[in-house]
Formats: C-alpha cells, sequence, structure tokens
C-alpha cells in the first residue's frame, strides 16, 4: 500500500514571498503519478499541478513548481510571489499508473497555507 | 461546462437515522469517484464506478454504506444506520475515459452525525 505525509500540518507566508511545502511518499511502484491539490475557504478541491513519476523534468504552472526527487521519494511544491488567493489547504496525493483503467488517489494529510498581506 | 455538483452541501442527523448524499460528475465522465475526510485524518478513498459498474469500493468502510450510479450519470451515497464516526467531508471526483489522472472535485458534502 502506498502511504503520503506531509510533514508540515501549517505554514505561513508574507505576500510576494516564496514558501516550499514538502510531501513525501512511500511505494513499491516504479509507475505513478504525483499531484498537489488546493482546497481554498470555499471548498472546492483543485488541481495545482502534477508530475509522471517517468519524467525527470520537474512540473512547472506559472508561480508553481515542484521538485521531484524519485530515489528520495519526495515531492515538494514551491510557491513563488505567494498571492492573498493561495491561501488554502493543499493536499499532496499519489497515484498508481494503470493506463486507461481508472484508478483511486491516496492523499497526504494536507498543509495549511496562510499568506499574510 | 459544469463542474461537479453535491448535494446536499451540509447535513446534520441523528445517530440511527439514514442520509443520502448526491454527485453528480461532469457530463460525459465515465469515472466517478468518492472519498472521505473524517476529522483530523486524511483524505480517503471510498469506491470508484466507470459508468454504472462498480470498479473498485476497496474504501467501503462497512456495509452501513451503499453507493449507486444508476443508468452511469450521476452517483448516490447512503449511510444507513449513521454512527458518529461517519461525520466529515464526503467529496465526490469525475474524470474521462482514458483520463484518470485528471480527477475534478466537488465542493464536498459534510455530514454532522450527533
Amino acid at each position: 500500500a502506498q502511504t503520503v505525509t506531509q510533514s508540515q500540518p501549517e505554514m505561513s507566508v508574507q505576500e510576494a514571498e516564496t514558501v516550499t511545502l514538502s510531501c513525501t511518499y512511500d511505494t513499491s511502484e516504479s509507475n505513478y503519478y504525483l499531484f498537489w491539490y488546493k482546497q481554498p475557504p470555499s471548498r472546492q478541491m483543485i488541481l495545482v499541478i502534477r508530475q509522471e513519476a517517468y519524467k525527470q523534468q520537474n512540473a512547472t504552472e506559472n508561480r508553481f513548481s515542484v521538485n521531484f526527487q524519485k530515489a528520495a521519494k519526495s515531492f515538494s511544491l514551491k510557491i513563488s510571489d505567494s498571492q492573498l488567493g493561495d491561501t488554502a489547504m493543499y493536499f499532496c496525493a499519489f497515484m498508481k499508473f494503470y493506463g486507461n483503467a481508472g484508478n483511486m488517489l491516496t492523499f497526504g494529510g494536507g498543509t495549511r497555507l496562510m499568506v499574510k498581506p | 461546462e459544469a463542474g461537479v455538483t453535491q448535494f446536499p452541501s451540509h447535513s446534520v442527523i441523528e445517530k440511527g437515522q439514514t442520509v443520502t448524499l448526491r454527485c453528480d460528475p461532469i457530463s460525459g465522465h465515465d469515472n466517478l469517484y468518492w472519498y472521505r475526510r473524517v476529522m483530523g485524518k486524511e483524505i480517503k478513498f471510498l469506491l470508484h464506478f466507470v459508468k454504472e459498474s462498480k470498479q473498485d469500493e476497496s474504501g467501503m468502510p462497512n456495509n452501513r454504506f451503499l453507493a449507486e450510479r444508476t443508468g452511469g450519470t450521476y452517483s448516490t451515497l447512503k449511510v444507513q444506520p449513521a454512527e458518529l464516526e461517519d461525520s466529515g467531508v464526503y467529496f465526490c471526483a469525475s474524470s474521462q475515459r482514458g483520463r484518470t489522472y485528471e480527477q475534478y472535485f466537488g465542493p464536498g458534502t459534510r455530514l454532522t452525525v450527533t
């Protein structure tokens, strides 16, 4: 079974600064996806960024980027130029790669991020 | 295009009562998932439908939970009888066939059992 661990229950950052959220995972799979989801106070959870394990290049989406260390089973999220709208709960998640078959997400416990003005 | 919707947004029931949660996936999405987050714990997978068939129900906690997806459209999750430990937020997600790595989540239903 897979496990995902987020060691930082809460974090805060000043607006315009950079923050890094940590995530580690444990799996014996070789092909998988990793995700960061964001859940703002309004509760709708949205996908921030996705990383395929077979890709060595770290994924980037505008101000969001990841540091994927496959050997260390680490998948951190860096938010640059933090904005007030980044205030949310962030979840790291894992999915085994089964091609076209449906599959479930395994989530970490979440990190609550507060961006301060 | 409408996103995943869930009804109700919040439900408060007494222990022993029955509650039915509803999820409407994005139109055309064959895959539908249920997850839940109980207080202080991780979000956990409950089950997965492909159209109207249950693909994986390994996360269903016990036989008090019954999920259906009539006609491969919306899905319901019934809890009968509800227990205190069932309190939490129930999320629904959907994805297109062949794109299971893109799961779109609904806003969740907060269930409180008193």
